[in-house]
């Protein structure tokens, strides 16, 4: 009975350079949540989704940063031309439906901008 | 917008010693409560879920109570022991939101 899981767990780029980062929910889950986790700071929500649409994207910033959850695949929170103000633990949570709202969180990548 | 204060920061307490930890949210229209346990360098793990509902959840020696009209939620830790050391989030869900906002969090240290 898998969990929310999350790779990398680790992950290095260099400024300018892609991140992407992979979440495939807990199976049966069709809604993914991406949270940002600044060094010293509390979780900040990012993005909504479920199946092959954004539901609510109003914490992610509104230049480089994009999601999406596919109809087959896990979710993809893709990070263009990285900076070093990126590096951050980044969490994906899922819930199986919209009356179920408990949210199961996977263990994290953590990006590291150089 | 939804503010979660979590007091104090940082907590450190003698094995055997009862925590009790303070979580207070500006918006009373939540939905739900939850309390997350954070290891260093690992992902949350949920503890307890409070709807808006109810006034408490007990899981083990986890005791969460909410009182929403005043906004706080307070998690009791029994007999605390050196395996509880961890980070404590509490995370608020609005009414007619479905994002999590959550606290700064409790570190706490339980010295054997």
């Amino acid at each position: 009975n898998a969990g929310v899981m999350q790779n990398p767990r680790h992950l290095v780029r260099r400024r300018g350079q892609e991140a992407r980062l992979r979440c495939s929910p807990v199976k049966g889950h069709s809604h993914v949540y991406w949270y940002r986790q600044l060094p010293e700071e509390g979780l900040k929500f990012m993005v909504y989704l479920q199946k092959e649409n954004i539901i609510d994207e109003s914490g992610m910033p509104k230049e480089r940063f994009s999601a999406e959850f596919p109809k087959e695949g896990p979710s993809i929170l893709r990070i263009q031309q990285v900076v070093r103000g990126d590096s951050a633990a980044y969490f994906c949570a899922s819930s199986p439906r919209a009356d179920s709202r408990e949210q199961y969180f996977g263990p994290g990548t953590r990006l590291t901008v150089t | 917008k939804q503010e979660v204060t979590q007091i104090p920061a940082a907590l450190s307490v003698p094995e055997g010693e009862n925590l009790v930890l303070n979580c207070s949210f500006t918006d009373s229209a939540i939905y739900n409560l939850q309390w997350f346990r954070q290891d260093p360098g690992k992902g949350l793990t949920s503890l307890l879920l409070i709807q808006s509902s109810q006034r408490e959840q007990t899981s083990g020696r986890l005791n969460a109570s909410l009182d929403k009209s005043s906004g706080r939620s307070t998690l009791y830790i029994a007999a605390s022991q050196p395996g509880d050391s961890a980070t404590y989030l509490c995370a608020v869900e609005r009414s007619n939101d479905y994002k999590l906002s959550f606290g700064a969090g409790t570190t706490v240290t339980v010295r054997a």
